[in-house]
Formats: C-alpha cells, sequence, structure tokens
C-alpha cells in the first residue's frame, strides 16, 4: 500500500521567516495531495491541496509543490505569523473511495 | 454550507464498558463517511469507511465496529473497551467518486481506565 513519510517532525522558526514541510510518497498511482492544519483539541482542517496535473499551487501565503518523478511533495509558508503554529499533515491519496494515506505529521513553532 | 457534528469531545470509560460515539454531517447528501483514529504523535489511522447507507469497510482488524442507520449519521462502537482503545477519533465526510478532500469533525478525546 501507499507510505508518506514526513520531515521534519518538529519545526520550529522566527516570526516573519518561511517554513518548508516535505513529504514523499511511494505510490506512483497517487494522483491527489492535500495538507491539513490541526489545531490543539480540534480535527484537520483542509488548507490547500494539488492534484497530479499540476506542479505547483499558490493561496496567499501558502504554497504546494509536487514532483511527480521524485514522488515528493513539499509546503511552503512564508511571512508566518504565530497563528500558523499548529501540527501540518500531508496526504497522498489514488482516488477511487478516496483512501487517504497521511504522513506523521509537523509540529510548526512560530517564535514571536 | 456543510457541517459535520462529533459527540461527545472528551469520553471516559473503563476498560470492558461499551461505546458508542457519533457523528452527523449536514448540508450535504450520500457523502462517503469515515472514522479515523490519531494516537499522540502519529498521523491519521483509517479504521472504517461506508459510501452508503449499511455499507460498512473495515481497514484493520480491532474491537470496534461501525454502522451507518441513515445517510448522513455515522456511529463508531464497541462492546467491551480495551486499554488500547484509548486515542483521538475523528469522523470525516467527502462526496463524490473522484479527488475530493476529506473534511473532519473536532474529533472525541477517549480515555479507557
Amino acid at each position: 500500500g501507499e507510505n508518506v513519510e514526513q520531515h521534519p517532525s518538529t519545526l520550529s522558526v522566527q516570526e516573519g521567516d518561511s517554513a518548508v514541510i516535505k513529504c514523499t510518497y511511494s505510490d506512483s498511482a497517487s494522483n491527489y495531495f492535500p495538507w491539513y492544519k490541526q489545531e490543539l483539541g480540534k480535527g484537520p482542517q483542509l488548507i490547500i491541496d494539488i492534484r497530479s496535473n499540476v506542479g505547483e499551487k499558490k493561496d496567499q501565503r501558502i504554497a504546494v509543490t509536487l514532483n511527480k518523478t521524485a514522488k515528493h511533495f513539499s509546503l511552503h509558508i512564508t511571512e508566518t505569523q504565530p497563528e500558523d503554529s499548529a501540527v501540518y499533515f500531508c496526504a497522498a491519496s489514488i482516488g477511487g473511495y478516496q483512501k487517504v494515506t497521511f504522513g506523521i505529521g509537523t509540529k510548526l513553532q512560530v517564535i514571536p | 454550507s456543510q457541517t459535520i457534528h462529533q459527540w461527545p469531545a472528551t469520553l471516559v470509560q473503563p476498560v470492558g464498558s461499551p461505546l458508542s460515539l457519533e457523528c452527523t454531517v449536514e448540508g450535504t447528501s450520500n457523502p462517503n463517511l469515515y472514522w479515523y483514529r490519531q494516537a499522540a504523535g502519529r498521523g491519521l489511522q483509517l479504521l472504517f469507511y461506508s459510501v452508503g447507507i449499511g455499507q460498512i469497510s473495515s481497514e484493520v482488524p480491532q474491537n470496534l465496529s461501525a454502522s451507518r442507520p441513515q445517510d448522513r449519521q455515522f456511529i463508531l462502537s464497541s462492546k467491551k473497551l480495551l486499554l488500547s482503545d484509548s486515542g483521538f477519533y475523528l469522523c470525516a465526510w467527502s462526496v463524490g467518486g473522484g479527488n475530493q478532500p476529506q473534511h473532519f469533525g473536532d474529533g472525541t478525546r477517549l480515555s479507557i481506565l
């Protein structure tokens, strides 16, 4: 089955700096890659997603890049703010009933 | 707009007691429904999914079961809880057969004593 590896597991950045989280997947048939943000005591919230026919997608301070050949994708957060502090999960899906395989998460701390 | 509700938010149960967690979705019809468990410091493990009323698929063998008595209602149950059932349980929904995002509820924190 699909295996998604995510790193780093923890990341501390100064407010205003950029943060990058990287993920790799194993199944070349995966074609959908969502990213979720989970705040303490809450469920994960979708923040951005990318499909395999696109190499990059941007939404304000958040961007995701996908390299299908290397089977890796990354989340980029620019101009980080304290409210960006949370756990971020990457995921990969082959589709169908949408079984999604998640990474183990990255705890991001933005230091004011 | 669509909303998802899970309850209770927290639950403390003794070993060997039964369990019933409920999840309901509003604002959409015939959603795909999912139950996940999230262990501390780990990713999300899919437990069950359902594509329609009465249709349940189990991803991992375990002490839990799921049911979908109504289109937008998904229930996670156990007859006798084990210590290893402790965790954070999340319900999610999605629509469509293609690659569409899953949307999560705020979860139930289950502690077994």
